[in-house]
């Protein structure tokens, strides 16, 4: 059974911090990673994908993978009130998603 | 210019009544899906079509049954519908070649089984 494990939180962060998140996958041969934002009531808004380990970067958000260790994170930079939402880590050529976690940035 | 839409947006009916949902995307990706969100928001996919060629067929009862008539299309037909069914359904859409590239989601019928 391939399975994708994400906190589901809530995690809380100031605004302004860093908000970390992060998935772990269970299938050795996976190789497309997402990073899907959800708020209440509406569709899956694709943030980031990632191919190859590393770190990749866009504007506030970077999305990290390491392969041997099968994880795949989410780094938030100046968290924003408008980041709050659900964050889903999506894995594979299936599209297998995780429960998500739920992130709440204060004021 | 909406990529994927889906009709209806709101879905209410009884228990043992049969409907259908309704899945277009013009991106012109080559691989659509259905996924089911339930009530704890956990997102399961339940079928892939690739070409118009079923890719994925999740655990889900035989009630459930994708059609699509095209690329373009992917409908979600339900038998005999049951109070478990409530949720919200997305349709979603990429393109898949040697890593799945982005896929957009459509904005969800949710549907209520009374």
């Amino acid at each position: 059974q391939k399975e994708v494990e994400q906190n589901s939180g809530p995690l809380s962060v100031p605004e302004g911090a860093i908000a970390s998140l992060n998935c772990t996958y269970s299938d050795r041969g996976s190789q497309s990673f997402f990073w899907y934002r959800q708020y209440s009531g509406k569709s899956p808004e694709l943030i980031m994908f990632i191919y190859s380990n590393g770190d990749k970067e866009d504007g506030r958000f970077t999305a990290q993978l390491n392969k041997a260790s099968q994880y795949v994170s989410l780094l938030i930079r100046d968290s924003q009130p408008s980041d709050s939402a659900t964050y889903l880590c999506a894995v594979g050529t299936d599209m297998r998603f995780g429960a998500g976690t739920r992130l709440t940035v204060k004021p | 210019d909406t990529a994927v839409s889906q009709t209806p947006k709101y879905l209410v009916t009884q228990m043992g009544n049969d409907k259908s949902i309704k899945c277009e995307q013009n991106l012109g990706h080559d691989t659509m899906y259905w996924y089911k969100q339930d009530s704890k928001k956990f997102l399961k996919i339940m079928f892939s079509y690739n070409n118009k060629e079923l890719i994925i067929n999740e655990t889900v009862p035989n009630r459930f049954s994708p059609k699509s008539p095209d690329k373009a299309h992917l409908n979600l037909h339900i038998n005999s519908l049951e109070l478990g069914d409530s949720a919200v359904y997305f349709c979603a859409s990429s393109q898949v070649g040697q890593f799945i590239y982005e896929q957009y989601f459509g904005p969800g019928t949710r549907l209520t089984v009374t």
